[in-house]
C-alpha cells in the first residue's frame, strides 16, 4: 500500500519568504508527527497530531513555524519569513494509533534550503 | 539529550562480518526503544524495538541489546551486507511519552564488499 507521501521533495526559497510543506500521511493513521533533521543530526521532534489536534507543540522553534491537520490526513508546516538556520530536511511520520509500540512510519521528507 | 558527539559516528566493516552499533540514552525514564535504518534521501525506516522489560530481542538477522543499569542500547547485525550500508538512528519515548521520540545523532554504517 501506498506510505507517507511529502511535497516538494525539494525547495529552495530566498530568505524571508514564506514555505508550506506538505504531508499526506498513511491512510487510517490517526496520529502524525513532523520532524527536523539538520545535516549529520538526529531528528528533532516538532509538533504531533492526535487526529486535527494539536496536543503538543513543544517543538516547534519559533512562532515563524505553524501546523495544521484538516480532515484526519493531510498536514501543512508553514514557515513564515524563513531564515537561513531553517535549511534541513522535514520529515514526515504516521502511526494508526497513539501510544508506545505504534510504529511511526516516515515519508521521505523534504529538503529545504533557504538561501 | 543524547550523549553523542557533535560528529556522525561511522563504522565501517566487511561484508560477511557482525556489526555492533552502540547507543547511549540519557533519560531513565524512557521505557520503549527503537532503532531505525535510513538510506540516503529516504525517511527512516523501522528496524526493531524493545520494551524496558526486556533486555535482549531477536529479529531477522538484527539483536537489540538493552542495558538499564548503565542507559545503553545496542543493535548487532549478523553477517552484513552491503545493503546495510546506512545511518542507524536509536530513539527513545522521551522520558516515558507515548508518542515523542527523542533520536540519537546516529551512526554510519559503511559495507565494504
Amino acid at each position: 500500500g501506498a506510505g507517507v507521501s511529502q511535497s516538494p521533495s525539494n525547495k529552495v526559497t530566498e530568505k524571508g519568504k514564506d514555505v508550506e510543506l506538505r504531508c499526506d500521511p498513511i491512510s487510517g493513521h490517526t496520529a502524525l508527527y513532523w520532524y527536523r533533521q539538520s545535516l549529520g543530526q538526529g531528528l528533532e521532534f516538532l509538533i504531533y497530531f492526535q487526529g486535527n489536534s494539536a496536543p503538543d507543540k513543544s517543538g516547534l522553534p519559533s512562532d515563524r513555524f505553524s501546523a495544521e491537520r484538516t480532515g484526519g490526513s493531510v498536514s501543512t508546516l508553514t514557515i513564515q519569513r524563513t531564515q537561513q538556520e531553517d535549511s534541513a530536511v522535514y520529515l514526515c511520520a504516521s502511526s494508526p494509533r497513539t501510544g508506545v509500540g505504534y510504529e511511526q512510519y516516515f515519508g521521505p521528507g523534504t529538503r529545504l534550503t533557504v538561501t | 539529550g543524547e550523549s553523542v558527539g557533535l560528529h556522525l559516528p561511522t563504522l565501517s566493516v566487511q561484508e560477511g562480518d557482525n556489526s555492533i552499533i552502540n547507543c547511549a540514552y540519557s533519560n531513565s525514564a524512557s521505557d520503549y526503544f527503537i532503532w531505525y535504518k535510513q538510506e540516503s534521501g529516504k525517511g527512516p525506516q523501522f528496524i526493531i524495538d524493545i520494551r524496558s522489560n526486556m533486555d535482549k530481542r531477536q529479529g531477522q538477522r538484527v539483536t537489540v541489546l538493552l542495558n538499564k543499569t548503565v542507559k545503553h542500547l545496542s543493535l548487532q547485525i549478523a553477517a552484513t551486507q552491503p545493503g546495510d550500508s546506512a545511518v542507524y538512528f536509536c530513539a527513545e519515548n522521551s522520558g516515558g511519552s507515548n508518542y515523542k521520540l527523542t533520536f540519537g545523532k546516529g551512526t554510519l554504517l559503511t559495507v565494504n564488499p
